[in-house]
């Protein structure tokens, strides 16, 4: 079993949208929880980090995280179409220096 | 403006050739990172250095060297011995204390015939 499962879609919406995007984790010690988005040949773009449980909210995406059931999730208001990429959850422990390890990603399609 | 750069974008080798990767950072980041990511896989890492003249193997570092002489680089050499060496190669950079927070080069394409 991986310690980070994600469905790597693909997910079509149609622009304005609600998207929603969840990643499960399987180990208790991450801490930190992290949302890129990758656009097509390009580096990932870190979106937001949260640390621990609870919402944080960065304009239009909002990021959520339930420890208890260890999953996460980044919703997106108002979709458009230049959202439409790749989005990497990402998961990191606490204390020194710790990898960090990545979903495998979900391409999202928002469609005008 | 800080960022990381990463040089060149695509590359194309012949097969038992040596090629080394460039990535620059004028964050002031103190650590460094290499990963490799595959169609259906995940970002996986190869090598990181916390600090100069240090690094560390990551999960997957067979058939790879990096060097770390100056803050503000970490090439990455692909060698002949890694068996399958076609992959899209990105290069992050975070602060020693924050390796949450990294942030990623443009990537290079490698491909090797």
């Amino acid at each position: 079993q991986k310690e980070v499962e994600q469905d790597p879609g693909p997910l079509s919406v149609p622009e304005g949208a609600i998207v929603s995007l969840n990643c499960t984790y399987s180990n208790s010690a991450f801490q930190y929880f992290m949302w890129y988005r990758q656009y097509s040949r390009k580096g990932p773009e870190l979106l937001m980090y949260t640390y621990s449980s609870g919402n944080k909210e960065d304009g239009r995406f909002t990021a959520q995280v339930d420890k208890s059931s260890k999953y996460i999730s980044l919703f997106i208001r108002d979709s458009q179409p230049s959202d439409s990429a790749t989005y990497l959850c990402a998961m990191h422990k606490s204390g020194g220096y710790q990898k960090v390890t990545f979903g495998i990603g979900t391409k999202l399609q928002v469609i005008p | 403006d800080g960022g990381i750069t990463q040089s060149p974008k695509y590359l194309f080798r012949k097969e038992g050739q040596n090629v080394t990767l460039s990535c620059e950072q004028n964050l002031n980041h103190d650590a460094m990172y290499w990963y490799r990511q595959d169609p259906g896989q995940g970002l996986r890492l190869i090598y990181y250095s916390q600090i100069v003249n240090d690094f560390q193997k990551g999960d997957i570092a067979e058939g790879y060297s990096v060097s770390r002489e100056k803050k503000e680089s970490f090439p990455l050499t692909v060698t002949s011995a890694q068996k399958n060496p076609t992959a899209f190669y990105l290069c992050a950079s975070s602060g020693q204390s924050s390796s949450y927070e990294q942030y990623f080069g443009p990537g290079t394409r490698l491909t090797v015939t």
